[in-house]
């Protein structure tokens, strides 16, 4: 069971514009979302996360939009620049109250791609 | 650079052989994780360990086995090897347990033929 899900493979986008990344989840007992960059032979790094309780979360060209009630969330980018390209993961965990905040359910990855 | 050290980075065996896949968390860490990540496939969880002790599990095999030593450094033990463990092997670590902002090493490709 895919709780949660990153339906576009790719996505590709022209240098200047603005990058959507969506994420969708089905567990409606996640408390906390975040988006992980992959470079090609690195291993992930940290980008944006937000907490269920908000619905925004902003980091310089970086926004994460959550909507709890249709359990989606999107990142976006603006303006999107070539070294943005990447493989992007969304990823959820269940919070604290006994569990692991570093237990993450990752989606598969989005590959994004920045034209110049 | 994370800080958080793998090896080896390539390893490829033969089904049935035993591996042990190393991780040197980043200085100061006391969590340690490992994922899996299949081809074409999300980072699937599968065990963490805090200063030693055991702290969450996730779908790991029976065939995998993992530790946390006296140094925080962390061995992920694969036996019995089948070929669809091939993949890569992620370790990441955090000080604590917070939010979920983990730093991840580059990994071990691991290959079984």
């Amino acid at each position: 069971d895919q709780q949660v899900k990153q339906n576009s493979p790719s996505l590709s986008v022209q240098e200047g514009r603005i990058s959507i990344l969506n994420c969708d989840y089905t567990n409606s007992m996640f408390d906390y979302f975040l988006w992980y960059k992959k470079y090609p032979a690195e291993g992930p790094t940290f980008l944006i996360s937000i907490s269920s309780i908000k619905d925004k979360n902003e980091d310089g060209r970086f926004t994460v939009f959550l909507n709890k009630s249709a359990k989606h969330l999107s990142l976006h980018i603006v303006p999107s620049q070539p070294g943005d390209s990447a493989v992007y993961f969304c990823a959820a965990n269940l919070g604290g109250g006994g569990t692991s905040y570093g237990k993450l359910t990752f989606g598969q990855g989005t590959i994004l791609t920045v034209h110049p | 650079d994370s800080g958080v050290t793998q090896t080896p980075k390539h390893l490829i065996t033969a089904t049935g052989q035993r591996v042990t896949l190393r991780c040197s968390p980043r200085s100061g860490d006391l969590s340690v994780y490992w994922y899996q990540q299949s081809l074409d496939q999300g980072l699937q969880f599968l065990i963490q360990y805090y200063n030693g002790e055991e702290r969450a599990k996730g779908n790991i095999l029976e065939r995998f086995s993992a530790q946390q030593f006296p140094d925080l450094h962390s061995e992920l033990n694969l036996s019995s090897l089948e070929l669809g463990d091939s993949a890569l092997y992620f370790c990441a670590s955090s000080v604590v347990d917070g939010t979920g902002e983990l730093f991840f090493g580059e990994g071990s490709r691991l290959t079984v033929l």
